[in-house]
């Protein structure tokens, strides 16, 4: 089973910083927090991941809480091509583990 | 970046037929990849983890006899969906990992699969 939770769906305006939260209260100590998005039809897509600080990149920004329980990937401008399907998973990075995907969250960008 | 290319990205087979799922890793080697399943405005659902040189290790509830996995090189697996079945239609997405890379999986395009 996903050992995370995430809101069903979310709108956002053009333009606008997208706020994606995930709980994932049972990570244990060796798990990163994973993000991918998968576009309609497509492969998913590696965004972001982080262990406990918060990390940026080109894409997006990826806060998490000190406790590790929560996090939130930020998309600081979001553009109708952001619209996708976003997943939060929990992970250990250096191995190949199988990765079990939740039902994540359907973000809706509108003009 | 790593990349997983996967063919064919859309296949129409009838009832009976079998089909063939290529994924390969084109930058990198990749002794595990991973084989999932989604249906309409679902999840991805893990299929099989395929090992190269190995047997592949089924998820519960997946038949092996009908989705028969091969990984006979470290780029290559490849997803046989046998005597294919109405029912059997989907999209396939394989995924890779770059070993000792701790920047996450790499998905092929998926496979859309029609069986009429």
């Amino acid at each position: 089973d996903a050992k995370t939770t995430q809101p069903t769906s979310m709108d956002c305006a053009e333009g606008r910083a997208a706020n994606l939260p995930c709980n994932h209260s049972t990570i244990s100590g060796n798990e990163y927090v994973y993000w991918y998005r998968q576009i309609h039809s497509q492969g998913p897509q590696y965004i972001i991941h982080g262990l406990k600080n918060n990390e940026t990149n080109e894409m997006a920004s990826l806060i998490i809480t000190e406790d590790r329980k929560s996090s939130t990937l930020i998309l600081p401008h979001a553009t109708l091509r952001d619209t996708a399907v976003y997943y939060c998973i929990v992970s250990p990075p250096f191995n190949t583990d199988k990765l079990i995907f939740g039902t994540g969250t359907r973000l809706q960008v509108f003009p | 970046g790593a990349v997983v290319s996967q063919h064919p990205s859309r296949v129409i087979c009838k009832s009976g037929t079998s089909v063939k799922i290529e994924c390969r890793s084109l930058d990198f080697q990749a002794t595990t990849m991973f084989w999932y399943r989604q249906f309409p405005k679902k999840s991805l659902m893990l299929m099989a983890t395929s090992n190269e040189g190995s047997k592949a290790t089924y998820e519960q509830g997946v038949e092996k006899d009908k989705f028969l996995i091969n990984h006979a090189s470290l780029t290559l697996s490849t997803l046989t969906v046998t005597s294919a079945h109405p029912e059997d239609s989907s999209f396939y997405i394989c995924s890779a990992r770059e070993q000792g890379s701790p920047y996450g999986y790499t998905f092929g395009s998926g496979t859309r699969l029609t069986v009429v």
